[in-house]
């Protein structure tokens, strides 16, 4: 399985700011997701990051609100911005392996104020 | 039609009997059902998971069962231990919708001694 890095591991953020969450993968791998984890629920897939390519984005979350970058195999960034408390959550991301199973990140726990 | 209904939401199981989770689809196009564990402060780990063409599949203690025609599969956890205490869900894709995975809503299991 790879091995996934995310940062920050936390941070607690004012509102009307904003953050930039950095996805790492030990390999080079197609396709990345980004995922939400509101506290105590499931997980909420935002969009789907492939790299060279635009990301392709739930219903429910826009570019505009989480614009993501992925600019090689190996990494990308979700961006949180213009933050409210409503947006205190995990964010997750994942890769698939070449035989179609998802392994997750350890994840970012924000808390907007 | 992408939902993934899971029960039950809690379960408290003692130290060396069997845990089962239920987890029902509705779409039948899904052809990839996995198994996560979460632990508290941590992201999902894959645990288990199986794809239509079979009906059972064991790993260690861990069982996946499978009914196709009912759209229902389960996890059965054997000889449950306190350190099986988790957060599991279950969850389903299909190979044609970009491996999306749809999550079930989680089930809190906690093994006492």
């Amino acid at each position: 399985s790879a091995v996934i890095s995310q940062k920050p591991s936390r941070d607690i953020c004012q509102r009307g700011t904003s953050l930039t969450i950095q996805c790492q993968v030990d390999s080079q791998v197609t396709m990345m997701f980004w995922y939400r984890q509101q506290p105590g629920q499931s997980l909420t897939l935002i969009a789907t990051a492939n790299q060279g390519s635009e990301a392709t984005y739930e219903s429910g979350f826009v570019i505009d609100k989480f614009p993501i970058s992925r600019p090689n195999l190996t990494f990308s960034t979700l961006t949180v911005s213009n933050m409210s408390p409503e947006d205190s959550s995990i964010y997750l991301c994942s890769v698939k392996s070449s035989y179609n199973e998802q392994f997750f990140g350890p994840g970012t726990r924000l808390t907007v104020l | 039609q992408q939902q993934v209904k899971q029960s039950p939401q809690s379960l408290i199981v003692q130290k060396g009997g069997i845990s089962i989770i239920n987890c029902a689809y509705e779409n039948t196009a899904f052809d990839y059902f996995p198994w996560y564990q979460q632990f508290p402060g941590k992201g999902p780990a894959l645990l288990i998971a199986i794809r239509p063409d079979v009906s059972e599949k064991k790993e260690g203690r861990f069982t996946i069962s499978f009914n196709k025609s009912a759209k229902q599969f389960s996890l059965h956890i054997m000889d449950s231990q306190p350190g099986d205490s988790a957060t599991y869900f279950c969850a389903a894709s299909r190979t044609g919708g970009g491996n999306k995975l749809t999550f079930g809503t989680g089930t809190q299991l906690k093994v006492e001694l």
